[in-house]
């Protein structure tokens, strides 16, 4: 059973970056046959995804247009978690942030409890 | 980006009647090489995240009732409770991952009980 342990603050001054971490158990973040997802959820934006990253021989990693300039997914190998840092957060970036395994084919199947960040000084 | 609309945006439906929600794609999401819809559906209840009941349009997730069934191929999918429970009252979202990475989500549907 595949489970993702989400942690990171929920409090994020304006202009600073967000940064979250997704432990994952159960799967490894480097499998052949997965990719490790980013998404968050606003009552003005609805769910958006964010950004994917996978390893197929090479890690690769893809991000939404809307936040490409100021977003990175790192995996980390040797604690079998990614992350996600989001920098020059306005108080638009505020929404309750998920993980999530996307299968070989794509769609989502296993997602971490969510964090509620808000952006606020 | 594949824009996906949901119907109706709220649903009251009385227990152990049939709910039914659509969802609407801006383009097709059904690959010809192999024959597969590529729409899943979610389940959302408060404070928990979404929960997968359907995928390829049609197969149910390991452990969802049998009461949950999708159809549709295309553009447009149908996602019925045959008969709905007490325990089904949730936000159901669609989301198409035939565009991947580009994933997107209807604007999710939300059941309540008559």
């Amino acid at each position: 059973q595949v489970q993702l342990q989400q942690s990171g603050p929920g409090l994020v001054k304006p202009s600073q970056t967000l940064s979250l971490t997704c432990a994952i158990s159960g799967d490894s973040v480097s499998s052949n046959s997965a990719a490790w997802v980013w998404i968050r959820q606003s009552p003005s934006r609805g769910l958006e995804w964010l950004a994917r990253t996978y390893y197929r021989s090479k890690w690769y990693d893809d991000y939404a247009v809307s936040v490409k300039s100021r977003i990175t997914i790192n995996p980390d190998t040797s604690k079998n978690q990614f992350s996600l840092h989001l920098n020059s957060v306005t108080p638009e970036d505020t929404a309750v942030y998920y993980c999530s395994r996307a299968t070989y084919n794509g769609y989502l199947d296993y997602w971490g409890q969510g964090t509620l960040v808000t952006v606020s000084s | 980006d594949i824009v996906m609309t949901q119907s109706p945006d709220s649903l009251a439906v009385s227990l152990g009647e049939r709910a039914t929600i659509n969802c609407k794609s801006s383009q097709s999401v059904l690959f010809s090489s192999s024959n597969k819809n590529y729409l899943a559906w979610y389940q959302q209840k408060p404070g928990q995240p979404p929960k997968l009941l359907i995928y390829w349009a049609s197969t149910r997730e390991s452990g969802v009732p049998d009461r949950f069934s999708g159809s549709g191929s295309g553009t447009d999918f149908t996602l019925t409770i045959s008969s709905l429970q007490a325990e089904d009252v949730a936000v159901y979202y669609c989301l198409q991952y035939s565009d991947t990475p580009k994933y997107t989500f209807g604007q999710g549907t939300k059941l309540e009980i008559k």
